[in-house]
């Protein structure tokens, strides 16, 4: 599978604290992006980091990307309980598609 | 901007039906329209790509003749789940782009929850 891994799996924190989810991927990429998914719904874009960047921050998110170990984290800080969702992130290449990481669902607890 | 709206959003029907899901790119145009699936908290799986006039790309171990893609213009992509089956129940989540050079992101719709009885 082409697929990529998340890791953890699941993770539940207090309202206030921050949350940490990590991704690895498997080829070459132009990109890597993080998505966000609410049950039952599409996915909502949250950031895009490209390859030749480490380090990149949008509000309370805050993504690193190291092409050397072929992975990336997504920080949350001072998590909010309208942050629980599902976490994806994803590849892309250079077929343009994108290779969805096996997520990470997010509760935050109020 | 760069809404996608993706109709219906819940399809319950009988097996042997076939089903239609449109994917439509509200205020951009979309050169490349993307396929999905997702089992329940599984990751998305692409299954197939689509470019405005021209014939779908499949993935591995996806039969294009059960799952017919139509992207007839820059603004509409039809999914089409034939002679549907209960091992066909799925969410399918369409996303689509425009041509814009590497480094934009693609722009997902709801999805749609088949349930095939």
């Amino acid at each position: 599978s082409q697929q990529g891994e998340e890791d953890p799996q699941a993770l539940s924190i207090q309202e206030g604290e921050n949350a940490t989810m990590n991704c690895s991927y498997k080829t070459s990429i132009n990109n890597l992006q993080w998505y966000r998914q609410n049950s039952g719904r599409g996915l909502v874009h949250l950031i895009l980091i490209r390859s030749n960047e480490r380090e990149k921050h949008s509000g309370r998110l805050r993504v690193t990307l190291d092409t050397s170990k072929k992975s990336s984290s997504l920080l949350i800080t001072a998590s909010r309980a309208a942050d629980t969702a599902s976490y994806f992130c994803a590849a892309s290449g250079s077929a343009r598609q994108l290779t969805f990481g096996s997520g990470t669902q997010l509760t935050v607890l109020p | 901007g760069a809404v996608v709206s993706q109709h219906p959003s819940w399809v319950i029907c009988k097996s042997g039906t076939s089903v239609k899901i449109e994917c439509r790119s509200l205020d951009f145009q979309a050169t490349t329209m993307f396929w999905y699936r997702q089992f329940p908290k599984q990751s998305l799986m692409l299954m197939a790509t689509s470019n405005e006039g021209s014939k779908a790309t499949y993935e591995q171990g996806v039969e294009k003749d059960k799952f017919l893609i139509n992207h007839a213009s820059l603004t509409l992509s039809t999914l089409t789940v034939t002679s549907a089956h209960p091992e066909d129940s799925s969410f399918y989540i369409c996303s689509a782009r425009d041509g814009a050079p590497h480094g934009q992101p693609q722009h997902f719709g709801d999805g749609t929850r088949l349930s095939i009885l």
